[in-house]
Parts: structure tokens; sequence; C-alpha cells
């Protein structure tokens, strides 16, 4: 069965560094995966996705996601964060032959001014 | 676009009483997901339509859940009776269907708080 894992609850990091969220997954066949963004009190919005090609995918609002084959992982990056990235974030991967979504149980980030 | 519609955004009700939440998708999209967001357990499909019809229900807790979807525009999420545990974020969202591939896209969900 497909499932992703975000180790982290949280991640702190401090405005103007780079950030990194990291997520790693388990599928048979091709893996489609995707990243959301949930802003308090709100709902999820999509960031980003990695179907097949270039394993940098480049998102919204400056998120990009590098696609690991030989490490199982895709781990969401930002060069450099802003206290308004800070918000939490939920890797998710398609079920095959479905058009379920799958998330993990999402890492919140924190940016320190 | 107008993206996913839900209402209400915010409800209160009181133990054993019915619920009904709202959807509806954006236009064009032929797949739609209900999911549940509580702290203790993430986010959840409940249930999720091809093309009006319910593909997979298997996330749907009990019997006292029931979903429909009458027509491509419009889909409701029925909790009766409801209790306590309920409580939690509801979220619908859309996708074209057919195809790994596609992106869903989500509401901004209803709060439901049973007490």
């Amino acid at each position: 069965a497909q499932s992703v894992a975000q180790p982290e609850d949280q991640v702190n990091v401090a405005e103007g560094n780079p950030l990194t969220v990291k997520c790693t997954y388990s599928v048979s066949g091709n893996p489609y995966l995707f990243w959301y963004v949930q802003y308090p009190n709100r709902g999820l919005q999509f960031l980003l996705k990695y179907i097949t090609g270039d394993n940098l995918v480049k998102g919204s609002y400056g998120f990009e996601a590098e696609f690991n084959k030989s490490q199982t992982s895709f781990h969401l990056k930002k060069p450099s964060a802003l206290v308004s990235d800070s918000a939490l974030y939920f890797c998710a991967v398609r079920e095959s032959g479905t058009d379920k979504l799958i998330f993990g149980t999402g890492t919140r980030l924190q940016v320190f001014p | 676009d107008a993206g996913v519609i839900q209402s209400p955004r915010h409800e209160v009700t009181e133990m054993g009483q019915e619920v009904t939440l709202r959807c509806k998708p954006i236009s064009g999209h032929n797949s739609l997901f209900w999911y549940r967001q509580t702290m203790m357990r993430g986010l959840e499909l409940l249930i999720y339509f091809n093309n009006n019809v319910p593909i997979d229900d298997s996330g749907m807790p009990e019997d006292r859940f029931s979903a429909k979807m009458p027509n491509a525009s419009f889909s409701t999420l029925k909790i009766q009776p409801s209790e306590p545990r309920d409580s939690a974020v509801y979220f619908c969202a859309s996708s074209f269907p057919g195809t790994e591939r596609n992106t869903i896209y989500f509401g901004e969900g209803s709060w439901l708080t049973v007490v």
C-alpha cells in the first residue's frame, strides 16, 4: 500500500535561512507525489507535484521539492524562509490506480523573525 | 475560478442533532472527495465520487455518516445523529478524474463542533 511519512512534527527556522521539510514515500509503481500547505483556519492549498521528468520540481511561493528515487524521498525546500511561510505542510501520494490522495501527518513550520 | 465552495463554514450543534455539510466542486471536475481532519487522526479520506457515483466509502466511520452527490455540481455529507467525537474539520475537494496526475483542490472546510 502507498504511504508517506513526515518524520518531523515541527521545523523551526530563522527568517532568511533555507528551509527543508522532509517526506519519504513507499509506493508500488510510479510515485505521484504532492505537497500542500495549510494556513491557520484555512483549507489545504496545492504547492507542487512530481509526476515524471525533472527531479527538481518548482511550485508556488518560491517552494521547490527534490524527488530522490534511491532514497525514496520528496523533501520540500525553499532557499530563503519568510515569516509568512509559517504553516502546516502536508506531503501526499496518489494511491496507485485510484484518484485517492494519502496524506502524511503534517509538519508544522515555524519561521522566526 | 471560484474554487471548491463549502457551507456552512462553521457549525455548532448539540449531540443527537442532524448535521448536513454541503459542497460545490470546481466546474468541470468530476471527482469529488470528502476528508476529515482531527488532531488525533490527521487527514482521513471518508468517501470519494467519480461522475456522481460513490467509488470508495471505506473511510466512512459509521452508519451515522452518509454522503450523496445528486449531480455534478453538488454533494452533501450528513451525520445523523451527531456525537461529540464527530467534532472536526470536514473538507471537500475535487479534481478531474481518471488519472493519477491530476491535482486535487480543497475547499476552505466546514468546522463542526458537537456539544
